[in-house]
């Protein structure tokens, strides 16, 4: 059974509309990353979140983890052609700093001009 | 740019045989995770080197094997290819301990005839 869900699995909306991706887990998160990736290209690292309740900022993106440590969710305000793409969160369950990350199936953006 | 590279970028084998693909970690990253991505899904961790030592391993047959060097560049071998190891193979590098950020190289993309 999938253990790290995303949800929406795909987003379609028109540019300057805000959106929401979440990423649900089973179990205590210790370290939870978000990337997003291009079609058949690599994970470009976007946000890495620890604590509980920690959120952060990067131009119009951010990302939370709430207090629980199992759900993070990723806000995109005002979105913009270059933000479609894939965009993946991955767990770390060790507790360890290890980076042996379990991601979720994705949730392909595409952005309306 | 992360400063992880891969190579090749694609290659294409014949079941049955064997193959390496090749990962340069960011400078001061004495970690590297190879990830596999098959199409539709999100990366799935394959193992990890630390130090030039197999610091942990997913899901996969002992058919897939790796080395780390001195550089902390690493390899990752793939004997007797079947048709379902054709994916994007990712490589991420990290420097151990909690709290860094764990960036992906382009990624090799194999198709396997």
């Amino acid at each position: 059974s999938q253990e790290l869900e995303q949800s929406p699995q795909s987003l379609i909306v028109q540019e300057g509309k805000n959106l929401t991706i979440n990423c649900t887990s089973s179990k205590t998160l210790y370290g939870l990353y978000w990337y997003k990736q291009k079609y058949g290209e690599g994970l470009i690292f976007l946000m890495m979140l620890q604590k509980g309740g920690e959120e952060k900022s990067h131009e119009k993106i951010t990302a939370k983890l709430d207090e629980k440590k199992q759900q993070s969710s990723l806000h995109i305000t005002a979105s913009q052609p270059s933000h479609a793409g894939i965009y993946l969160c991955g767990a770390d369950w060790s507790g360890a700093g290890s980076y042996q990350l379990t991601f979720g199936k994705g949730t392909k953006l595409s952005v309306i001009p | 740019e992360t400063g992880v590279t891969q190579s090749p970028t694609h290659l294409i084998k014949t079941r049955g045989q064997q193959v390496t693909l090749r990962c340069s970690s960011q400078s001061g990253h004495n970690t590297v995770s190879w990830y596999q991505q098959a199409l539709g899904q999100g990366p799935q961790f394959i193992f990890q080197y630390y130090r030039e030592e197999e610091n942990g391993r997913g899901n996969f047959p002992p058919r897939f094997s790796g080395l780390q060097f001195p550089n902390y560049s690493s390899e990752l071998n793939v004997n007797a290819l079947e048709l379902d190891d054709s994916a994007l193979y990712l490589c991420a590098s990290t420097q151990g301990g909690t709290g860094f950020e764990a960036f992906f190289g382009q990624g090799t993309r194999l198709t396997v005839v």
